[in-house]
């Protein structure tokens, strides 16, 4: 099977502009999981999407939302964009959300300038 | 509140050495631990995990300890190698909701293997 695929895999936009993020999860796989990856903090969780529905969420500003498909992928949008949003975003998925172990994309580098 | 964590940052190893990482959690409820491990430009993969109804997993050249009553665990690499070098992430999981599960990461360690 093909792994978890994240688009674009780098991206620099400005302060106040907003971007999306698209995230294709591995065949099968119907829950889709983001994360913020910014140095010394690890992996923050964003928020989890299984059948279309957001089933959780982290602690993040509301400029962070989502959406998944029918089709399980997922996108990640950011509106209004600070510097500090500039991280590495990965996108995680898993078949049901009560599995443990998750699969990850390769992430989107995200600089904000 | 860091439910996860790992106090070190980085840590160097000679290669064929041993390599431990450590990783502490606050959370009792949590029953499932898993490590990760992630090279620069790739996205973190599976390494080892164990449940919290055992006390040791051994795969190969990795082994996972877990203390409940420390709530302390840790990842032994023996033999080292230089392609080990990576960032290693610890993970807990706790069930919510029923059946659902979330996974909660430190915030990983560098380790360096030196040839």
């Amino acid at each position: 099977k093909a792994g978890v695929t994240q688009t674009p895999r780098y991206l620099i936009k400005t302060r106040g502009q907003q971007v999306t993020l698209s995230c294709s999860p591995i065949s099968g796989h119907r829950s889709v999981s983001w994360y913020q990856q910014t140095p010394g903090q690890g992996l923050q969780f964003l928020f989890e999407y299984f059948s279309e529905t957001q089933r959780n969420k982290g602690n993040f500003p509301g400029r962070f939302s989502g959406r998944q498909f029918s089709n399980s992928r997922s996108e990640m949008n950011v509106s209004t964009l600070e510097l500090g949003d500039s991280a590495l975003y990965l996108c995680a998925s898993r078949e049901s959300w009560g599995q443990y172990e998750q699969y990850f994309g390769p992430g989107t580098r995200l600089t904000v300038t | 509140d860091q439910q996860v964590k790992q106090n070190s940052p980085s840590l160097s190893v000679q290669e064929g050495r041993i390599s431990i990482l450590n990783c502490d959690y606050t959370n009792s409820m949590f029953d499932y631990f898993l490590w990760y491990k992630k090279y620069p430009a790739e996205g973190p993969t599976f390494l080892i995990s164990i449940s919290s109804i055992k006390d040791k997993n051994e795969d190969g050249r990795f082994t996972v300890f877990l203390n409940k009553s420390a709530k302390h665990l840790s990842l032994h690499i023996v033999p080292s190698q230089p392609g080990d070098s990576a960032v290693y992430f610890c993970a807990a999981s706790v069930s919510f909701s029923g059946s659902a599960r979330q996974l909660t990461f430190g915030s990983g360690t560098q380790l360096t293997v030196l040839p």
